[in-house]
């Protein structure tokens, strides 16, 4: 019973594309976030949603645009996709901000 | 500006000795660490953490000890098992914004050797 779900795992696309990545957790925390690790294996935050309430927004290109339809999501939409997305997305979840975080799989995208 | 380092990007360890993995950061501000670990095509799952009220802080074979005048912290794992043999990334927090944000390290590929 997977506590923080990512979807898809893998994401291949063109340049210039719109794609989402979806996050589900059912451990009843109410706070969320996304992180990207990139090639030099930096993991960094880039937003953070607190009871669908948007509370960490790191400088990150308005092409990424988080939805949270509920607590319990946070989905990642990316508009015209470009060759330095390419990176592997994760999600996570902690019950407060100061809690503990605990992360999804990871989504690894690749833009050609 | 890399506010957490982790110099060392691997280390190998025989099986059933110490692997000590360290960790520095440059913002005084951070007050809360943490280590997670991570296998390949996984998350990072949570190890331990500590509290900067604190020098150490013990979780069966993981240890992790904090000197803030050195602005410095290491993971401790004994005995060491092939198990453990994954990515090991340090975070810190401080807060910003009345919240906690986690600046990562990039980790250290941990392997030990049977």
């Amino acid at each position: 019973d997977t506590a923080v779900s990512q979807t898809p795992k893998y994401l291949v696309t063109q340049m210039g594309n719109d794609k989402s990545i979806k996050c589900e957790q059912n451990l009843g925390h109410d706070t969320m976030y996304w992180y990207k690790q990139d090639s030099k294996k930096f993991l960094k935050i880039m937003f953070s949603y607190n009871n669908k309430e948007l509370i960490i927004n790191e400088t990150v290109p308005n092409r990424f645009s988080p939805k949270s339809p509920d607590k319990a999501h946070l989905n990642l939409h990316i508009n015209s996709l470009e060759l330095g997305d390419s990176a592997v997305y994760f999600c996570a979840s902690s019950q407060m901000s100061l809690d503990t975080q605990y992360f999804g799989p990871g989504t690894r995208l690749t833009v050609l | 500006d890399q506010q957490v380092k982790q110099n060392s990007p691997s280390l190998s360890v025989q099986e059933g000795r110490i692997s000590i993995l360290n960790c520095d950061y440059t913002n005084s501000m951070f007050d809360y660490f943490l280590w997670y670990k991570k296998y390949p095509a996984e998350g990072p799952t949570f190890l331990i953490s500590i509290s900067s009220i604190k020098d150490k802080n013990e979780d069966g074979r993981f240890t992790v000890f904090l000197n803030k005048s050195a602005k410095h912290l290491s993971l401790h794992i004994v005995p060491s098992q092939p198990g453990d043999s994954a990515v090991y990334f340090c975070a810190a927090s401080a807060r910003t914004s009345g919240t906690y944000k986690y600046i990562f390290g990039t980790g250290t590929r941990l392997k030990v050797l049977a």
